[in-house]
């Protein structure tokens, strides 16, 4: 069974500049999570969906993060402009009853 | 907001040895997981743990989490050189939400 899968793996871009990274969630899997893990941290989850429906934005920073999950399967995290404390290991993971899998995530360096 | 706190931070230790490591939060969870994270990997689930005060185990692995649903413990039996990672504990809230502490990470001196 395939894993969650994350692109790109690596991001370096410029403050104030866009980026977007993408998540396709293990297969059947409804619940599909964006988390950012800070260096020295554990992950923190940005944004819950339920489908194509959110559930849980609480701390997504709404004023430059926004995520969609359209079609309730692939889903896309996008940063807007970024700023230097952006920078971290954004990881996708998805579920289908409670236990959470996590991708690889995507390593963004904001310079 | 709700906080978990992991101790140790880090620890190096030699290869044979048990490992001992805990986590402490400021709110109850009713659900408390340990995860493993390998360097450029997302975490992986090794214990989740669904009632207070029970021991349950998965290989040489071992956790519990307290009655008071405010802490955890995860022990590693006759540490081997793969067990190196950042170890971290996460309570579940409602909606499947985790919260995760900051992370132990484990060295290991074959």
């Amino acid at each position: 069974e395939a894993g969650v899968a994350q692109s790109p793996r690596y991001k370096i871009i410029e403050k104030r500049q866009s980026v977007a990274f993408w998540c396709n969630p293990i297969s059947g899997h409804a619940t599909l999570y964006w988390y950012q893990q800070i260096l020295g941290q554990g992950p923190k989850l940005l944004i819950q969906f339920q489908n194509n429906g959110v559930v849980d934005d609480s701390q997504l920073p709404k004023d430059r993060f926004s995520a969609e999950r359209l079609k309730g399967v692939d889903s896309t995290l996008k940063i807007q402009p970024a700023k230097l404390e952006d920078s971290a290991v954004y990881l996708c993971a998805s579920s289908l009853f409670n236990e959470q899998f996590f991708g690889p995530g995507t390593r963004l360096t904001v310079l | 907001g709700q906080q978990l706190n992991q101790s140790p931070q880090s620890m190096f230790i030699q290869e044979g040895e048990d490992v001992s490591m805990n986590c402490t939060s400021s709110s109850i969870f009713n659900t408390w997981l340990w995860y493993k994270q390998d360097p450029g990997e997302g975490p992986v689930l090794l214990i989740a743990l669904y009632k207070a005060g029970e021991l349950t185990s998965n290989g040489r692995l071992t956790a519990q989490f307290g009655i008071t649903r405010k802490d955890s413990f995860l022990n590693i039996s006759a540490s081997i050189p793969s067990d190196v990672g950042i170890y971290f504990c996460a309570g579940q809230g409602l909606g499947n939400k985790l919260v995760f502490g900051a992370g132990t990470i484990l060295r290991v001196k074959s």
